[in-house]
């Protein structure tokens, strides 16, 4: 059973579309997170929720929208595409806020044309 | 604001060989350090993490770590290297009552038969 799962693996866009990344995971985790890897693999921290709540939210662009029906899910809604949200989204979840680690899902390739 | 150094972007070794990937952090504090592998089109493994004790730290598939306070080091190691190390790895870093993993930018890793 895969612990941090993401939808779709790879997505191929046209500038100004928006779409959705999925994350689901069957942990029992109360945390969730969304990193960004960028074109030169640096990863960066955009957004977390703890129990459904919003606890980090990394400067990232208002056209990023996270959403977190339930503590077992964190999607990510993004509007207005742009080249440069070309990236692999990645979704991690940990049990509390600290002194755990985090489970990594496999990731979310966004292609942006 | 705590930040996480990875000196080298690449570095190649023989097979058989003996590794270190160097890791330097910033932080006022002893912070929560772990290493991370990511091999191509795949998520994030954890490879092993250091939250206090014994500072030298064992990990999987035969990686081990030494945490240096005076150094303010986490590097890596590992005795004898296997074509199937080829891989990036990743330093991170998280505060102590935390809530957010900072990653250094990476080393890849190459291995030559």
């Amino acid at each position: 059973d895969t612990a941090v799962s993401q939808t779709p693996k790879y997505l191929v866009t046209q500038m100004g579309n928006d779409k959705s990344i999925k994350c689901e995971q069957n942990l029992g985790h109360d945390t969730m997170y969304w990193y960004k890897q960028d074109s030169k693999k640096f990863l960066k921290i955009m957004f977390s929720y703890n129990n459904k709540e919003l606890i980090i939210n990394e400067t990232v662009p208002n056209r990023f929208s996270p959403k977190s029906p339930d503590k077992a899910h964190l999607n990510l809604h993004i509007n207005s595409l742009e080249l440069g949200d070309s990236a692999v989204y990645f979704c991690a979840s940990r049990r509390g806020l600290s002194a755990n680690v985090l489970t990594f899902g496999a990731g979310s390739r966004l292609t942006v044309l | 604001a705590q930040s996480v150094t990875q000196p080298d972007i690449h570095i190649t070794v023989s097979e058989g060989a003996s590794l270190e990937l160097r890791c330097n952090y910033s932080y006022g504090a002893t912070p929560y350090l772990f290493w991370y592998v990511q091999s191509p089109g795949q998520g994030l493994q954890l490879l092993l993490k250091y939250f206090s004790g014994d500072t030298l730290v064992q990990g999987i598939k035969g990686f081990e770590a030494e945490f240096k306070r005076s150094q303010s080091s986490f590097n890596l190691r590992k005795p004898s290297v296997h074509w199937s190390d080829a891989a990036e790895y990743f330093c991170a870093v998280d505060r102590t009552y935390g809530n957010k993993l900072v990653f250094g930018a990476g080393t890849i890793l190459r291995v030559k038969s």
